[in-house]
């Protein structure tokens, strides 16, 4: 089974501090992908990235940047949280842009 | 771009049969996909669509009609289970097929 793992279910995080959310598969997948979800705005993509070293900006990428060093992991980075930036984030990824995406569990965010 | 829209919330009865239906406007894609997603948790794949017409799979279907910019989900025999989201997605021809973009989704209650 594919598996995506990211690295906090929960994380609770100041103004202004400089936040990692890594994500981890384990089925040797060209692309992964990073999203948040919040209430009636649905799945937004933030940053996807296609290959190792390779990123492209999703439709809102203000406020953050990725990082892909290894094919298995891709970190979203919050430069400087901000309380707007409190929400779910999923991170997923697939083989292809025609195959199924698998999702990691989400880490809830929440910025104070 | 590409917008994807969907009913915010359907209800429906045990038993019955829902239709849950998805029309977006994109400059063109390889093909459409179909997730579910149980409150607190990752969304999971139920269907993909790359040719026009009906894809069956056990009590779900998928309906995909290119010329006319419309998807649909078909549920039947609803099961208290069904209670979730979906979401439709699609990867877009000028993005190399690579990006995966959903649309805001629809909340489906099963009610007894």
């Amino acid at each position: 089974d594919v598996k995506v793992t990211q690295s906090s279910r929960y994380l609770v995080k100041r103004t202004g501090e400089k936040v990692f959310l890594e994500c981890v598969q384990d089925m040797d997948h060209e692309n992964m992908f990073w999203y948040r979800q919040d209430p009636g705005l649905g799945l937004r993509l933030i940053y996807f990235s296609y290959d190792v070293k390779m990123k492209e900006k999703g439709d809102i990428p203000e406020g953050y940047s990725v990082s892909r060093e290894k094919k298995e992991r891709f970190s979203l980075i919050l430069e400087s949280a901000s309380t707007n930036q409190t929400s779910m984030y999923l991170c997923a990824s697939s083989l292809t842009g025609v195959t199924e995406a698998f999702f990691g569990q989400g880490t809830r965010l929440t910025v104070v | 771009g590409q917008n994807i829209d969907q009913p915010t919330e359907m209800t429906a009865t045990e038993g019955a049969i829902v239709q849950i239906n998805c029309t977006y406007q994109t400059s063109g894609f390889n093909g459409l996909f179909w997730y579910q997603q149980h409150a607190g948790e990752a969304p999971t794949f139920l269907s993909y669509n790359v040719l026009d017409g009906l894809e069956e799979k056990g009590r779900f279907s998928s309906f995909l009609s290119r010329s006319k910019g419309y998807s649909y989900l078909l549920l039947k025999e609803l099961q208290m289970k069904d209670s979730a989201s979906y979401l439709c997605a699609v990867s877009p021809m000028n993005t190399g097929f690579q990006k995966l973009v959903f649309g805001t989704g629809t909340r489906l209650l099963v009610s007894p």
